[in-house]
């Protein structure tokens, strides 16, 4: 039982170009969520999921999409990257009564 | 009005203090989780808690649901319990929701 697992941990990225973070969970969990966290500030919701074929916009969807394909994946896609993306992001999956579980972070300069 | 409030927001102690931060939701809620997160680091979860007290070494989280309102304690605090600590609620659709988060800086 692995959790929540996040790839890649750390990535630069030139202005302009687009990346993928992946983020899997093997808890069957139906919630996943991607957040950022900008230096010294809190977390800011990006999307979210409720289940396999549905996503919903967070705070700070602009720039971002997603997909949810199946129950255990919730890649974050990262289109014409921008020097305002460089931050560290964290998913996180949940289900009711059983808590919430956090991927170790991707931190993602822009430059 | 933010639906998950910490109190404080920043603090400062000197080594061996009793230490203790606040939460406060406005939200009915199914679990509570008590997150640690070092300078440059992953999100680790220290408790979850869904009633009463829960106890970890010099770490003690209790929750009020009546009152709507969690404390973490950190007994004979030490400078490595320097991090930044983080309420976050699981709501009754399943949401997390986060507070913003203390910043201890526990002083040698």
């Amino acid at each position: 039982n692995a959790g929540v697992t996040q790839t890649p941990k750390f990535r630069i990225l030139k202005i302009g170009q687009s990346m993928t973070l992946q983020c899997t969970q093997d808890m069957n969990h139906n919630y996943m969520y991607w957040y950022r966290q900008d230096p010294g500030m809190g977390l800011k919701l990006i999307y979210y999921s409720v289940g396999a074929g549905i996503t919903d916009k967070g705070e700070v969807p602009n720039g971002y999409n997603v997909s949810r394909s199946t129950t255990e994946d919730f890649p974050l896609r990262l289109e014409l990257a921008a020097p305002s993306q460089t931050s560290v992001y964290f998913c996180a999956s949940s289900t009711g009564g059983h808590g919430a579980f956090f991927g170790q972070g991707t931190r993602l300069t822009v430059v | 009005k933010n639906e998950v409030e910490q109190s404080p927001q920043n603090l400062t102690a000197q080594e061996g203090e009793f230490i203790t931060i606040n939460c406060s939701y406005s939200v009915g809620i199914s679990a509570l989780h008590w997150l640690q997160q070092h300078p440059g680091g992953g999100i680790v979860s220290l408790f979850m808690l869904s009633s009463g007290k829960k106890k970890h070494g010099r770490l003690i989280a209790t929750i009020n649901i009546q009152e709507k309102h969690s404390s973490l304690h950190i007994t004979a605090s030490h400078p490595r319990d320097s991090a930044v600590y983080i309420c976050a609620v699981i709501d009754r659709d399943d949401k997390i929701i986060f507070g913003k988060g203390t910043r201890l800086h526990i002083l040698p």
